[in-house]
């Protein structure tokens, strides 16, 4: 079976420091993948997404990923914390061969202390 | 591009009325999602559709929840009767899919509905 796993429901960092957000997906195929980002009472939106090309994925609001086939993980990072990245975060797969229906983790909840 | 709409924002309504929620995707796409997404279930999958066509319906709850896609810039999520424990909030995501390559969603802001 297909799954996604976030390894950490709640990160807590200090602004200004480097964030790791950690996933690994199981999937027999591989993947597209992606990350998105939920602030507080606001839609999800894309951060990055990972379908076959570099390895290394670079994303918005200076977010980066990447994918390590060996490992099945694609790890979010920020090298230096901002207080506005404080939301809930979901790694999210898109299995090859399948419908377009994602599989998401469940969710890391990022909080950025002064 | 306006992005994926959906309206109502806020929903606030009395166990038993029916609950209509709308969505218009991003023009040019043609998969259409609904979710539900509440504290205890997180995000899940209602149904999906693909060119209007519902392929994935297997996440609706029950026969009370109902969707429809008429046409290609409008769907549907239709609650009767209502219950409590409908209270969530529902988003609308459209992508555009080709072949079999898998492409990103993009999310509507999502219809906050309250069932007293």
């Amino acid at each position: 079976a297909q799954s996604v796993t976030q390894l950490d429901s709640h990160v807590s960092v200090s602004e200004g420091t480097p964030v790791l957000l950690r996933c690994n997906y199981s999937s027999s195929y591989s993947p597209s993948l992606f990350w998105y980002v939920q602030h507080p009472n606001k839609g999800l939106q894309l951060l990055l997404k990972y379908t076959s090309a570099a390895t290394l994925v670079k994303g918005i609001n200076g977010f980066e990923a990447e994918f390590k086939k060996s490992e099945t993980s694609f790890h979010l990072t920020k090298p230096s914390a901002h207080m506005s990245d404080a939301a809930e975060y979901f790694c999210v797969a898109n299995p090859s061969g399948g419908y377009n229906k994602l599989i998401f983790g469940a969710g890391t909840r990022l909080a950025v202390h002064p | 591009d306006a992005g994926v709409i959906q309206s109502p924002r806020h929903e606030v309504t009395e166990m038993g009325q029916e609950v209509t929620l709308r969505c218009k995707p991003i023009s040019g796409h043609n998969s259409l999602f609904w979710y539900r997404q509440t504290m205890m279930r997180g995000l899940e999958l209602l149904i999906y559709f693909n060119n209007n066509v519902p392929i994935d319906d297997s996440g609706m709850p029950e026969d009370r929840f109902s969707a429809k896609m008429p046409n290609a810039s409008f769907s549907t999520l239709k609650i009767q009767p209502s219950e409590p424990r409908d209270s969530a909030v529902y988003f609308c995501a459209s992508s555009f899919r080709l072949g079999r390559e898998g492409m990103e969603q993009f999310f509507g802001p999502g219809t906050r509905l309250t069932v007293l």
